[in-house]
């Protein structure tokens, strides 16, 4: 079965801070990690995928197989950022049905 | 740039009422999703649809629930007979096929049974 954790429902930083928000997997195989994010009122947008090894708005993510972690980093928080993020996990057997964690809302004050 | 439409974006309905939740998914993506997500909680997976058939469905997704594609274009979510536990905002999403595990997400259907 995939799981995908995420163990912070509430990260609050300032304008500028470093962020980082802890993901999770749990995967038999070789799974596809995402991070998609969910401004207010607005739809869920893929951010980044783990596969493209990208920076996306000075959003990075790295998989880290030993530890079964994605975590979504950045080294300077905006305002602009305050969001729903959620990461998900597609397993690369067959059917990639995205299965997603229960979100962790970012509120950057500043 | 193309995307996922849902109509409404937001149903109220009675209890033990039926109702569809419409999605035009992106017109070259051949495979479906809806999802739902109940107020403060996550995004959980209901069922998968390629090939005109359901590929996987969750345990959510019961025999009130069903869903079709009528005119190759919409893709339909109908809840038989609606319970307040199925007050939630409802998600479609779409696929392409071509080697791309992305999935692309409508704006949701706010849901509300009272």
């Amino acid at each position: 079965a995939q799981r995908v954790t995420q163990p912070e429902k509430l990260l609050s930083v300032f304008k500028g801070a470093p962020v980082e928000l802890k993901c999770n997997y749990s995967y038999s195989g070789s799974p596809e990690l995402f991070w998609y994010v969910q401004y207010s009122r607005q739809r869920l947008q893929l951010l980044l995928r783990h596969i493209s090894r990208e920076s996306i708005k000075g959003f990075t993510a790295d998989l880290n197989k030993g530890e079964t972690s994605f975590h979504l980093k950045k080294p300077f928080a905006q305002e602009e950022d305050s969001a729903m993020y959620y990461c998900a996990l597609s397993g690369t057997g067959g059917s990639y049905i995205p299965t997603f964690g229960r979100g962790t809302s970012l509120i950057v004050h500043p | 740039e193309p995307e996922v439409t849902q109509t409404p974006s937001h149903q109220v309905t009675q209890m033990g009422q039926e109702v569809i939740l419409r999605c035009v998914p992106i017109s070259n993506h051949l495979y479906f999703y809806w999802y739902r997500q109940i107020l403060g909680q996550k995004v959980e997976f209901l069922v998968s649809f390629y090939n005109n058939e359901i590929s996987e469905k969750s345990e959510i997704f019961d025999d009130q629930f069903s869903v079709e594609r009528p005119d190759g274009s919409n893709f339909t979510l109908k809840i038989r007979s609606t319970k307040l536990e199925d007050s939630a905002m409802y998600f479609c999403a779409s696929r392409d096929e071509r080697g791309s595990t992305e999935a692309f997400f409508g704006q949701g259907t706010r849901l509300t049974v009272v």
